[in-house]
């Protein structure tokens, strides 16, 4: 069964525009929860993580938006650029345990110049 | 210098073969993971090693078997290959205790099975 739940598969946005990708997910032991871009030919790379005792991270243009209570997160992308064009995954893991990361489905993001 | 290599990038092979592929990470960190992309982009996790240890195997099948000769390494054999087994293999490595249990990921290692 799908852990991480990620919508909408699919993202066109005008460059400048906000980005947002919104995740799901029912597992309440799960305690860190990053986001990963993925070019095409590369493999995921860490973009920004929160853990749930916070409600929001911001690192640059990307901010991480967390609703423990409705067990959602989301992705901001503020001002985006073509070179944010990639596929991003939201992920959830809990950190005492295996540290496995089960990803969310996946967002392909194109920013349009 | 590359943190988390693989090889080979490219696998093509027959229905019936056995393969396998490489992961080196060369960050020190303790353990190591391979995950299965597939053609939609699911992203799935198969094994985790820690410390040479199988820490957990997730529901893959038994013709899937990692083996790790070192810390550094975690190799994955596949057995009599099918053509569901097709997709992009990634190996990843993480350190526990670093604050952001960061798992970095190779670049992947796309299997064809024909």
């Amino acid at each position: 069964q799908q852990q991480v739940k990620q919508s909408p598969q699919s993202l066109i946005v005008q460059k400048g525009g906000i980005s947002i990708i919104n995740c799901a997910y029912e597992n309440t032991a799960f305690d860190y929860f990053p986001w990963y871009q993925q070019f095409p030919g590369k493999g995921p790379a860490l973009l920004i993580a929160i853990r749930p005792d916070v409600s929001e991270k911001k690192e640059g243009r990307f901010t991480i938006s967390f609703n423990k209570s409705a067990k959602q997160f989301s992705l901001h992308i503020m001002d985006s650029q073509p070179g944010d064009s990639a596929t991003y995954f939201c992920a959830a893991s809990i950190e005492t345990g295996a540290n496995n990361l089960f990803f969310g489905t996946g967002t392909r993001l194109t920013v349009i110049p | 210098d590359t943190a988390v290599s693989q090889t080979p990038k490219y696998l093509v092979t027959q229905m019936g073969n056995d393969k396998s592929i490489k992961c080196e990470q060369n960050l020190g960190h303790d353990t190591m993971y391979w995950y299965k992309q597939d053609s939609k982009k699911f992203l799935k996790i198969m094994f985790s090693y820690n410390n040479k240890e199988l820490i957990i195997n997730e529901t893959v099948p038994n013709r899937f078997s990692p083996k790790s000769p070192d810390k550094a390494h975690l190799n994955l054999h596949i057995n009599s290959l099918e053509l569901g087994d097709s997709a992009v293999y990634f190996c990843a490595s993480s350190q526990e205790g670093e604050p952001t249990y960061e798992q970095y990921f190779g670049p992947g290692t796309r299997l064809t099975v024909t």
